[in-house]
């Protein structure tokens, strides 16, 4: 069975600061995909990015970087320079290459950017 | 484009009746998946169809029913509500090959939002 930990239930930080959302998981899978999705107050949930495990490369995107060790089974995320507008539950998850697309999610990490 | 989408957004029920939600995909996408998340927590799995076939199941009772339509629309049925069926039903539609390998990441719809009381 796989199995997703966000042990960060809540995050504040004020506004410009750098703040790393902690994922680890577990699965005796070798092929799997691992993901971040946003979820602002609105409910729906917005994808942010995909993984795949034979790609360890970490990667950015403006603001955003993430960091992939799968010698840790770590997938962290990293916000640089908060704003106000990040503020959200942030979920990790993962899925197994075949079979159904299931994504087992973490429990969510509630992020607050105070101004 | 048009994203996934739900109906109805909201909905409140009493406990023994029955509820059906309904989920239309991004257009192309061909397979259709609901979760659970109860408030506080990550989204549970519940089912997830592909080509009007079911692909997966997760821990639900059988209470918990789902179809596909020939238009990859979907329904998802709750008989016998209780209390714990309180949550938001979140649908996700998504690409696969004819491999049965997705081509890419879920897309989530916004939600309904049943309360049982």
């Amino acid at each position: 069975a796989q199995k997703v930990t966000q042990a960060q239930t809540e995050i504040s930080v004020v506004e410009k600061e750098d703040v790393t959302l902690d994922c680890v998981y577990e699965t005796r899978d070798t092929t799997y995909y691992l993901f971040w999705y946003k979820q602002p107050p609105s409910g729906e949930l917005v994808f942010l990015i995909r993984r795949n495990s034979f790609d360890e490369q970490n990667e950015i995107s403006g603001r955003y970087s993430w960091n992939f060790q799968k010698s840790t089974s770590s997938f962290n995320f990293t916000i640089t320079a908060s704003q106000v507008v990040d503020s959200a539950v942030y979920f990790c998850a993962l899925s197994l290459i075949q079979g159904a697309q299931k994504l087992v999610f973490g429990q969510g990490t509630r992020l607050t950017i105070n101004p | 484009d048009a994203g996934v989408t739900q109906s109805p957004t909201h909905l409140i029920k009493t406990r023994g009746q029955h509820v059906t939600l309904r989920c239309s995909p991004i257009s192309g996408h061909k397979s259709v998946s609901w979760y659970q998340q109860v408030l506080g927590q990550g989204p549970q799995f519940i089912f997830q169809y592909y080509e009007k076939e079911e692909r997966g199941r997760g821990n639900f009772p059988d209470r918990f029913s789902a179809r596909q339509f020939p238009n990859y629309s979907s329904e998802l049925n709750v008989n016998a509500l209780l209390l714990g069926d309180s949550a938001l039903y979140l649908c996700a539609s998504s690409a696969f090959t004819s491999g049965g390998a997705p081509v890419n990441e879920q897309f989530f719809g916004p939600g309904t939002r049943l309360t049982v009381l």
